[in-house]
């Protein structure tokens, strides 16, 4: 168990660029979920999977964002024409889910974007 | 809707000295309470939860949180907190009962830790 990677730690663009961030759960995780954390905040649920299929999407996922994960392992969030109001970071969690019993998040260390 | 309230955006504490970090929520059902911690530009750690029984968790490092239903509180505590104790601790909130999918989180209260 190596736990949650993600990559890259830090990311520097410039706005109108597009960035992509990559996640790596847990191995034997089902579940993998994406939030935003800003500044002074706790973070925010943008998405979640379960294997491949993504259930669930928070309405502060715009049109610019789109999430995948293919093979129901790693997962990528994708943004597009970033703006300045991305700049935060991007955590991603994983969990072994089953009907009926309790799971946990385990966090990742976080992507840092900052969008100039 | 759920929500979760940390009132004390920052704490100072000397070392050795008891700390309490309060958390209040709102759900309507049995809430899924978690206690997580984050050092400086690192990911969350999970320091302990509750779903049911006991009122009284257990976590790592020496932390506990007692469940009140009553006051809607999960509040953290440490009888002796140690310098490598100063982070930045967010009480969160499963959405639905056995299932955590989606995670609402306080707004954070920094710990600080005087020698």
């Amino acid at each position: 168990d190596t736990g949650v990677s993600q990559d890259p730690r830090h990311k520097i663009t410039k706005r109108g660029q597009n960035v992509t961030f990559r996640c790596d759960p847990i191995s034997e995780h089902n579940r993998l979920y994406w939030y935003r954390q800003t500044l002074g905040q706790g973070p925010e649920f943008l998405t979640y999977f379960q294997n491949e299929a993504q259930l669930e999407k928070s309405r502060l996922l715009s049109d610019r964002f789109s999430a995948e994960r293919p093979k129901g392992s790693f997962s990528t969030l994708e943004i597009q024409r970033t703006e300045q109001g991305d700049s935060a970071m991007y955590l991603c969690a994983s969990s072994l889910w089953a009907p009926g019993s309790t799971d946990e998040q385990y966090f990742g260390p976080g992507t840092r974007l900052t969008v100039t | 809707a759920q929500s979760v309230t940390q009132p004390d955006i920052h704490i100072t504490v000397s070392e050795g000295a008891s700390l309490e970090l309060r958390c209040n929520y709102s759900y309507g059902a049995t809430p899924y309470l978690f206690w997580y911690v984050q050092s400086p530009g690192q990911g969350l750690q999970l320091l302990l939860k509750y779903f049911s029984g006991d009122t009284l968790v257990q976590g790592i490092k020496g932390f506990e949180a007692e469940f009140k239903r009553s006051q809607s509180s999960f509040n953290l505590r440490k009888p002796s907190v140690h310098w490598s104790d100063a982070a930045e601790y967010f009480c969160a909130v499963g959405r639905s009962f056995y299932n955590t999918d989606k995670l609402i989180f306080g707004t954070g209260t920094r710990l600080q830790v005087f020698p």
